[in-house]
């Protein structure tokens, strides 16, 4: 059974960078599924922020793509999110995800529970 | 800003038939399949219908899904509690070339 647990910090100051990493358990981050991030600011939609494999392509929202860099760490077995010059915009539950099939770079069916990121000023 | 609309909520008595709907464009419904998630509160999504109408194992009969042209619809039948959640209908969108998300619904049940 494949889970996904997000883990960073929870508080942020404006104009720095947010890291957070997705720990995989049950699969193995080269075992060439792409995997994503996507938000949710509070009371909100859900937002995609990208999709990426180290062994493929990478997709990123093009409204974010400037700030975002994704990153697996094949020894951890864990995949990672930083996203740059945050604001107050940024503040959102960020959830890890896995697609459905290999051939899916979006269509996400295994989620993790989410981490809240609040940014501060 | 999303690029596919649906409408804010919909309601229904338990046992009852609920349509949600889901509004694109060419760019996205139109040249590619949708996908819905049902969002109970304080949890993470969950794919519940893929490629406009198949239903991943585990999910319900009594969720459907279908397309025509640029919209797509979720119906739900024999409405039940468990089913109060928000619904987000998505797709990947040529012109933005990004996957997208609906503006969601609320189902309420009465």
């Amino acid at each position: 059974q494949v889970q996904l647990q997000e883990s960073g910090p929870g508080l942020v100051k404006a104009s720095e960078t947010l890291s957070l990493t997705c720990d995989v358990s049950g699969d193995s981050i080269s075992s060439g599924f792409y995997w994503g991030w996507i938000r949710q600011p509070p009371g909100k939609g859900l937002e995609w922020i990208g999709s990426f494999s180290h062994l493929r392509n990478a997709y990123y929202n093009p409204s974010l793509k400037s700030r975002v860099t994704m990153s697996v760490d094949t020894s951890k077995n864990q995949f990672s999110l930083k996203l740059s010059s945050v604001t107050a915009a940024d503040t959102a539950m960020y959830y890890c995800a896995r697609p459905y099939t290999f051939a899916d770079k979006a269509k996400f069916s295994i989620w993790g529970q989410g981490t809240l990121v609040t940014v501060s000023s | 800003q999303s690029v596919l609309t649906q409408t804010p909520s919909a309601s229904g008595t338990p046992g009852q038939w609920v349509t949600i709907s889901c509004s694109g464009s060419k760019s996205n419904i139109g040249s590619h399949t949708v996908n819905w998630y049902q969002q109970l509160p304080g949890t993470a999504p969950k794919l519940l219908i893929h490629n406009n109408s198949q239903r991943p194992s585990g999910v319900p009969d009594r969720f459907s899904g279908s397309k025509s042209g640029t919209s797509a619809s979720l119906a739900i039948s024999g409405l039940q509690s468990e089913d109060e959640a928000d619904y987000y209908c998505t797709a990947w969108d040529d012109s933005l070339n990004a996957y997208v998300f609906g503006t969601g619904t609320e189902v309420i049940v009465l």
